[in-house]
């Protein structure tokens, strides 16, 4: 199994540009997540999603959209960038909630110029 | 909303020495997970709590959480290298659906 595979790992835009990022779990989980991560700072949740075509929002969804049609991919979309969103982005699964750890992917590095 | 807060922030150590890090929460907790975040990479799943008061090992980490189920500590005997990384505590709430919130984090950095 190749876990929770993330694309890409780095990218740069420019302001107003727009971007998807991709996560991808080959465990058949339940439960998907964003979390992104600041310098210095924990994880906050983005959006989150309890199955296929159940989406629901975390801490921070602002300036983000997530989709989620099939069990394995569950992309975050970023609509008109901004210098806020530069940040390191998590994605991470789980098989169920609540007492199920979460497998992250290895994070996207996005800069926001 | 729920805030979960760790203590201290940064940590170094020389080799050898002990190490503790907290967390607080402000509302009481179902359960309690902690993460391994090594320098650059992703966190890693390390152990989960559940009960009152319940206290569990791995090797030289000892992870406890509080009787009141608001807090929780990691304790590592004899530090390493290898330890080198931030620890996360993360905390469900009792009712509060499927999300994790997580503290934010104690790095820790050991010499030699």
């Amino acid at each position: 199994n190749a876990g929770v595979t993330q694309t890409p790992k780095f990218r740069i835009l420019k302001i107003g540009q727009s971007m998807t990022l991709q996560c991808a779990q080959d465990m058949n989980h339940n439960y998907m997540y964003w979390y992104r991560q600041d310098p210095g700072m924990g994880l906050k949740l983005i959006y989150y999603s309890v199955g296929a075509g159940i989406t629901d929002k975390g801490e921070v969804p602002n300036g983000y959209n997530v989709s989620r049609s099939t069990t394995e991919d569950f992309p975050l979309r970023l609509e008109l960038a901004a210098p806020s969103q530069t940040s390191v982005y998590f994605c991470a699964s789980s098989y169920f909630t609540g007492y199920e750890k979460l497998f992250f992917g290895s994070g996207t590095q996005l800069s926001v110029l | 909303g729920q805030q979960v807060m760790q203590i201290p922030q940064y940590q170094h150590v020389q080799e050898g020495e002990d190490f503790t890090t907290y967390c607080n929460s402000s509302t009481t907790l179902s359960n309690i997970q902690w993460y391994k975040q090594r320098p650059g990479g992703h966190p890693v799943f390390l152990i989960q709590l559940v009960k009152s008061g319940e206290v569990k090992k791995q090797k030289r980490l000892t992870f406890q959480f509080g009787e009141a189920k608001k807090n929780s500590s990691l304790h590592i005997t004899a530090t390493q290298t290898t330890d080198v990384g931030t620890y996360f505590c993360a905390g469900q709430v009792t009712g509060g659906g499927n999300k994790l919130t997580f503290g934010t984090g104690t790095q820790l950095k050991v010499e030699l």
